[in-house]
């Protein structure tokens, strides 16, 4: 099972870029990269997921190296609603099943402030 | 209604009591998940549905009983639990399980006192 290692706590203000690095050198040729984030007392919300190179989308970045052995989601220009515990995970495939599931850690709590 | 619901939000249950937390999707998802995440810890995957059918029970005791009806909604039975069974339940669907690339829905979950 890929493993995932992200810092457990990290401090930022607003307006600053937030970068969060995780580390999986487990990683499965078939793995996608997903990051959730998490508000307290609600579930998981979906930030970005990727394969390789570089992902952008409306909420954040997500930078992969070639050997994919780590990534970094990268916030830019944190506002405090954005004070969360966001997730690194690495998709499972169970061999030749389809059975896959997201294995969550600690996590990464952030906290902005003013 | 959009996503994921879950009902109740709350519920505080004595160690004899009978409850059922409710989760229904409104996605068109065919996966559905029940985790439980307890103060200061990951969240643990409990039970996978696919298509009504349970596709994993990850050594959860037998006091926690899931029931997938149709691929729309999914039930945790509950009953005789411990305090230490105190934790914010949350369910989750996917489109389905393909193994490598899935997103997850969460609804808000359901905080579970046990007394």
């Amino acid at each position: 099972l890929a493993k995932t290692t992200q810092p457990i706590s990290m401090d930022s203000y607003e307006g600053q870029e937030v970068n969060i690095t995780c580390s999986h050198n487990n990683i499965a040729t078939n793995d996608y990269i997903t990051w959730y984030q998490q508000f307290p007392s609600q579930g998981p919300r979906f930030i970005i997921q990727g394969y390789k190179t570089k992902v952008t989308n409306e909420v954040a970045s997500l930078f992969i190296p070639a050997d994919r052995k780590s990534s970094t989601l990268s916030l830019p220009r944190v506002s405090l609603s954005d004070t969360a515990v966001y997730y690194c995970l690495v998709g499972v495939s169970h061999g030749s099943g389809n059975t896959g599931k997201l294995i969550f850690g600690q996590g990464t709590t952030l906290q902005v402030k003013p | 209604e959009t996503g994921v619901t879950q009902t109740p939000r709350h519920l505080v249950m004595g160690m004899t009591n009978k409850k059922s937390l409710k989760c229904e999707q409104h996605l068109g998802h065919n996966a559905m998940y029940w985790y439980k995440q307890s103060a200061k810890k990951p969240l643990e995957l409990m039970f996978v549905y696919s298509l009504e059918e349970r596709v994993e029970n990850n050594s959860v005791p037998s006091r926690f009983s899931p029931e997938c009806p149709n691929s729309s909604h999914l039930f945790l039975h509950l009953h005789t639990l411990q305090p230490e069974d105190s934790a914010l339940y949350l369910c989750a669907s996917s489109q389905d399980l393909r193994g490598a690339s899935y997103e997850q829905y969460f609804g808000p979950g359901t905080r579970l006192t046990v007394t």
